[in-house]
């Protein structure tokens, strides 16, 4: 059972435009929610975080949303590059009672077309 | 620092051996995390440590799966015997209270 969900696989978007991705979990005692991104060959690279009480958080050209009622949260990159073309991973944790539970899901493969 | 530090890059394993997988968390860092990605199940956390202390290991597939911290520096992961269905990239990654940083990963391949 996923817990946390990447429901589309790939996305193209155009160089210069907004690229949105999208994450859903299901554990409402998730706290912490973070971005990560992952080029061939390496390993995941950490991106952008939210904490479970905020909303919004930015980052120059990245930032993330968080809709807890809808168990919802995306990654917005504005404008995008052709740089940021890799594997986008959504995770979330929780690290209540002494625990450390990082979540990942199966990632979304972004590609920017110049 | 230099990250995470994971040896191999690559295995390449026949069948019924036995495959160890090593880390070098970031120093200071008292979490330790190992993680398997595949195509099918994406990146799957297998076990992780606090304190050299193991705290979860219920993502390990099966008793085959072994994972020791001996030190608050080092790791390992071994398989024994490794299948082919183990074939799969294995990351190590560590963590004190916040995100994770990742190594670069092993590339197993079991023939």
């Amino acid at each position: 059972d996923q817990q946390v969900k990447q429901n589309s696989p790939s996305l193209s978007v155009q160089e210069g435009r907004i690229s949105i991705l999208n994450c859903d979990y299901t554990n409402s005692m998730f706290d912490y929610f973070l971005w990560y991104k992952k080029y061939p060959a390496e390993g995941p690279t950490f991106l952008i975080s939210i904490s479970s009480i905020k909303d919004k958080n930015e980052d120059g050209r990245f930032t993330v949303f968080l809709n807890k009622s809808a168990k919802h949260l995306s990654l917005h990159i504005v404008p995008s590059q052709p740089g940021d073309s890799a594997v986008y991973f959504c995770a979330a944790l929780y690290s209540g009672a002494g625990s450390y539970q990082l979540t990942f899901g199966k990632g979304t493969k972004l590609s920017v077309i110049p | 620092d230099a990250g995470v530090i994971q040896s191999p890059r690559h295995e390449v394993t026949e069948m019924g051996q036995e495959v160890t997988l090593r880390c070098k968390p970031i120093s200071g860092h008292d979490y330790l995390f190992w993680y398997r990605q595949t195509m099918m199940r994406g990146l799957e956390l297998l076990i992780y440590f606090n304190n050299n202390v193991p705290i979860d290991d219920s993502g390990m597939p099966e008793d085959r799966f072994s994972a020791k911290m001996p030190n608050a520096s080092f790791s390992t992961l071994k398989i024994q015997p490794s299948e082919p269905r183990d074939s799969a990239v294995y990351f190590c990654a560590s963590s004190y209270h916040s995100e994770a940083f990742f190594g670069q990963g092993t590339r197993l391949t079991v023939v």
